[in-house]
């Protein structure tokens, strides 16, 4: 299997649930993202991973945990989500983080918080 | 404001049309890219340029560092280029536009 995969491809979960977002790349790639798309709103940038290593949190709320134990997998752990929290999540993964890199995207996984 | 700014946020063509996209951005960058992502949520990417002009079968791609402007041109539109077609500039961070929504009708 080749590119980024992410699974599940759909949740819907309660605020008191936890759960986690899977991301898996076979390109050979250094740097993970995780990304959040909410609807008529560009891309955010959540997380970034270098090397296995935490490089960014753009002001993440801690009810986002990512964890990346290898740098072909990189997860997102979610508890006592909100409502707002609802969107699509988007993992990506470049050579390495540099600047001008080309991204290649998982499908994404749409995200219900009820 | 965001940094980078696309027009049209919708457009709707006919099958055959000539399809222009525009992206204006006002930070200094490394390189343009230009990405594709269909309904079902995936996003591709099309072209990454730093200058000039690139082309990809009926996909055409520019850019002009000076005036901080690119386009993306698609020639001979098909109702599968219906997508969300989204412009992202790139120094050390990421900065994405909104999208333009783009249906090709048969």
């Amino acid at each position: 299997e080749t590119g980024v995969t992410q699974t599940p491809r759909h949740l819907v979960m309660g605020m008191t649930n936890k759960k986690s977002l899977k991301c898996e790349q076979h390109l050979g790639h250094n740097a993970m993202y995780w990304y959040k798309q909410s609807a008529k709103k560009p891309l955010e940038l959540m997380f970034v991973y270098n090397f296995k290593e935490q490089t960014e949190n753009n002001s993440v709320p801690s009810r986002f945990s990512p964890e990346c134990p290898n740098s072909s997998h990189l997860f997102l752990h979610l508890h006592t989500l909100q409502p707002e929290d609802s969107a699509l999540y988007l993992c990506a993964s470049s050579q390495a983080r540099g600047g001008g890199e080309t991204q290649y995207f998982g499908p994404g996984t749409r995200l219900l918080v009820l | 404001k965001n940094e980078v700014e696309q027009s049209p946020q919708n457009l709707t063509a006919q099958e055959g049309e000539f399809i222009t996209i525009n992206c204006s951005y006002s930070v200094g960058i490394s390189a343009l890219h230009w990405l594709q992502q269909h309904p079902g949520g995936g996003i591709v990417s099309l072209f990454m340029l730093s200058s000039g002009k690139k082309k990809h079968g009926r996909l055409i791609a520019t850019i002009n560092i000076q005036e901080k402007h690119s386009s993306l041109h698609i020639t001979a539109s098909h109702p599968r280029d219906s997508a969300v077609y989204i412009c992202a500039v790139s120094s050390y961070q990421f900065y994405f536009g909104t999208g333009t929504s783009l249906t090709v009708i048969p």
